[in-house]
């Protein structure tokens, strides 16, 4: 069965600061990856998604950058934090394609203070 | 463009009783549904999606939704609540043979009491 992980869970890093959240999937491959946010325990913001290795698109331009060194690992990055990056980090994996029929399924999640 | 709508923020509603989480959509083409569940400071979980044929579609956890094309709308329902369905939950779209990404409604955080 697949599985999606992310790590921390939790984070709480300095105004400034660098920033890299990591995501991987067990179980299946080629996957399609994204990162969202999620403020204030509501909307779900798209920040990336990736389609295949080294394949990343930017849905909001921003301080944050992602990358795919590898087809199951997905990575968030940042070089100096603001505060409103502050939120909940989800990533995602759905079936390879993009027929938009593939359901999402989500990780976990990272919780994400600057201050 | 596609967007998607969740009428209501808070939904409340009797143990035992039916619940139903309303979700009204907007896309050019035909139309990808999809619900998700979230629990606190959790991700979230999918529930059902709707890609074509039988208007009603059942999913996990006793729960369904019906598609209606005239109405643009795609409502969660169950037929009796449980304590534990209380959570935040997300109607999705995505057109069809877009290029578009899904996009998720604001949430209604439905609450069951006993």
């Amino acid at each position: 069965s697949q599985t999606i992980h992310q790590w921390p869970a939790t984070l709480v890093q300095p105004v400034g600061s660098p920033l890299s959240l990591e995501c991987t999937v067990e179980g299946t491959s080629n996957p399609n990856l994204y990162w969202y946010r999620q403020a204030a325990g509501r909307g779900l913001q798209l920040l990336f998604y990736s389609v295949g290795i080294g394949q990343i698109s930017s849905e909001v331009p921003q301080n944050l950058s992602a990358s795919r060194p590898q087809d199951r690992q997905f990575i968030l990055s940042s070089k100096k934090l603001l505060l409103s990056d502050s939120g909940f980090y989800l990533c995602a994996w759905s079936g390879p394609g993009t027929s938009g029929r593939n359901e999402q399924f989500f990780g976990p999640g990272t919780r994400l203070t600057v201050l | 463009a596609q967007s998607v709508a969740q009428p209501e923020d808070q939904v409340n509603v009797a143990e035992g009783n039916p619940l139903t989480v309303k979700c009204t959509y907007s896309v050019s083409g035909n139309p990808y549904l999809f619900w998700y569940v979230q629990y606190p400071n959790r991700g979230l979980q999918f529930l059902l999606k709707y890609i074509t044929g039988d208007n009603l579609v059942k999913g996990s956890y006793g729960f369904e939704a019906e598609f209606n094309k005239s109405q643009t709308s795609f409502h969660l329902k169950k037929p009796s609540a449980l304590v534990s369905d209380s959570a935040l939950y997300f109607c999705a779209v995505i057109s069809s043979g877009s290029a578009r990404q899904l996009t998720f409604g604001s949430g209604t955080q439905l609450t069951v009491l006993p």
